[in-house]
Formats: structure tokens, sequence, C-alpha cells
């Protein structure tokens, strides 16, 4: 397995058009979590899965944001209806359950919304 | 809330020592984490730290960790033009939240 995996990794779409970023994390790790990345920033924290499960979102996720894992590996992340403000890097990271966390990212998908 | 804070620039000349500084506020942070990022591409994990540690060591990589203050350092050793990248420093927690928090990032320039 060569790493964590984002497609596509760019996407250009009209305002109001909606939009499906894909991951597929390292195979054996359980945990996964999507983070988004404005320019001069760092990344922050949009949710994450353990397995399937979706245990944690961020206040950032507005309702027009929902993340799936369907079958506890690969994963997408929809964005209906996209504003202006969507257009970021959309990273995606992997792990182990367990201590320490380590989280490996993928290269990222860059959002533009026009 | 967590916060997590960076200068952003630093530049160094080819072969000297690059220290690259970071303040954090979250006590209960359990472990922090070095990411480099390059242009165009997504952060690669360089090293991290438990709390319960104050120095680790890697190759040329040197992390020192001040709980008290909330000082977290990253030293590179004989700085390359390779090194030329964003660093960014991030908090984690131990405690079912397994988020980082991330800071705005340090961008280090190799001046030849």
């Amino acid at each position: 397995d060569t790493g964590v995996s984002q497609n596509p990794r760019h996407k250009i779409t009209k305002r109001g058009q909606n939009v499906t970023f894909r991951c597929d994390p390292i195979s054996e790790h359980n945990r996964l979590y999507w983070y988004r990345q404005t320019l001069g920033q760092g990344p922050e924290f949009l949710t994450y899965f353990q397995n399937e499960a979706q245990l944690e979102k961020s206040r950032l996720l507005s309702d027009r944001f929902s993340a799936e894992r369907p079958k506890g590996s690969f994963s997408t992340l929809e964005i209906q209806r996209t504003e202006q403000g969507d257009s970021a890097m959309y990273l995606c990271a992997s792990s182990l359950q367990g201590s320490p966390y380590e989280q490996y990212f993928g290269p990222g998908t860059r959002l533009t919304v026009t | 809330g967590e916060d997590v804070e960076q200068s952003l620039f630093l530049s160094v000349r080819e072969g000297d020592s690059s220290v690259i500084n970071c303040t954090y506020t979250d006590s209960s942070s359990t472990y922090l984490y070095w990411y480099k990022q390059e242009p165009g591409a997504g952060l690669q994990l360089l090293t991290y730290i438990f709390s319960n540690m104050d120095m680790k060591q890697d190759q040329r990589l040197t992390v020192l960790l001040n709980k008290k203050d909330k000082h977290l350092s990253l030293r590179i050793a004989d700085t390359q033009t390779g090194d030329s990248a964003i660093y960014f420093c991030a908090e984690g927690s131990d405690f079912g939240n397994e988020k980082l928090t991330f800071g705005t990032g340090t961008r280090l320039t190799i001046i030849p």
C-alpha cells in the first residue's frame, strides 16, 4: 500500500453545484479523518470515522456537508449547493486506532468554486 | 479552547540549524506533532512527542517540549535546500477525540 489517496486532485465547479470527493485510506487503518485547509492557514478538523461510524463532526461542517464511510474502507465527502467560501484544499488522513494516533495525510483535493 | 500559534516565516542559511517554535494552549494535549508540507503536496508526518517527555531526537530532527510554558520547538540540524517547506505543529488529545489542532504553519526558506 502506497499511502492515502484522494480523488480528484482538483475540482472546479460553479456556485450552487454539488461536488463529491473520495478518500482511500491506508488499507489497515480503521480511522479516517477529513480536514479543510484554506490558503495561508493550517488544516482544520471537519470529521472523523472509526470503521464505518462517524464519531465527531466539527461545527465547521454545515448541513450542506455530508461524509460517509459505508464499509469502513473508503470515504466520500459531499458538499451540496457549493458556495465560494467552500473553496479550499480538502485533506483526508488515516490512522490506526490507539495512541499515538499517527495520522497520515493524502495529497488533498483542491476545490475552486466560481 | 484549543489554540496553536507559530511564527509565519523563518530564513536560514544552508548548513545552519533551523529552530521552529510553537506555543499551544490545551493543557490536556497528549501528543504534539510536527508536519511538513511542500508546495502542492499533502502533509508529511515528521515526528511527534508524548507530553510526558521533554526531548526527542530523530536523525537531524530534535523536538523540545516545555510543558509548563506550553512551548514546543523543532530543530533541524544542517539545514538543506530540500528542507524548504511549511512546517506545522499540531496538538492531539487522547481523550476519545483524536482530532488534530494545527498552527498556521512556519514557512522555512533556505538561503544558499
